[in-house]
């Protein structure tokens, strides 16, 4: 068990509604990175966070919001759900990033939205 | 910002042989360059990843090259076997850019 725990596991939304993701990073990770894989794709960036502060974000719009808390679980909101949003929702957590590790991804949320 | 590509989008192999899958990338900054195996509804797992100070890594059937000058960077599997079987994607940068992937069929 690699220790990223994400919830809930699948999830069905209808479009406009509002949605919140959760992930629990493995022990001592401090930073936690978000990513939507859609169907048959490759994981898209959304953003990343480290010691609660936002430390980047890729091209999604700003429906697409996240906390990170003292115990570095994190959140990922997305408002205003629409029919494209439906993907894998994967959060990974790492160590520093200095200290040269590398990103261990949760099982994800699969997020349908009709 | 990063772009990565990867080629080819399907292999197939018969049992034994070698795969190779190659990437590259736009943003000459990046210095991080992973491989990770996905299984059909399972996560994505990381099996080797190689940073900018190094040409090449090994880890037993599975090694991958890096040329910074080119900025390309490729997967190397010797000896497949069928569990070898899944999508494999390579990414780049410390908040990592997929490319599309690749769906490797390995034959017995």
């Amino acid at each position: 068990e690699t220790g990223v725990t994400q919830s809930p596991t699948h999830l069905i939304k209808t479009r406009g509604q509002q949605v919140t993701l959760r992930c629990s990073s493995q022990s001592g990770h401090n930073t936690v990175s978000w990513y939507q894989q859609a169907l048959g794709q490759g994981p898209q960036f959304i953003f990343q966070y480290y010691r609660e502060e936002e430390n980047g974000r890729g091209n999604f719009p700003p429906r697409f919001s996240g906390l990170q808390f003292p115990n570095y679980s994190s959140e990922l909101n997305v408002n205003a759900l629409e029919l494209d949003d439906s993907a894998l929702y994967l959060c990974a957590s790492s160590l520093p990033w200095a200290a040269g590790y590398g990103y261990t991804f949760g099982s994800g949320t699969r997020l349908t939205v009709v | 910002g990063e772009n990565v590509e990867q080629h080819p989008s399907t292999l197939s192999v018969q049992e034994g042989d070698s795969a190779v899958i190659k990437c590259t990338y736009s943003d000459s900054a990046s210095n991080y360059f992973p491989w990770y195996k996905q299984e059909l509804g399972k996560r994505p797992q990381l099996i080797i990843d190689i940073r900018s100070n190094v040409g090449e890594k090994k880890d037993q059937r599975i090694a991958v090259t890096l040329n910074k000058t080119a900025k390309h960077f490729s997967l190397h599997i010797t000896e497949t076997q069928p569990e070898d079987s899944a999508v494999y994607f390579c990414a780049a940068g410390d908040k990592l850019v997929f490319g599309a992937g690749t769906i490797l069929r390995v034959k017995s």
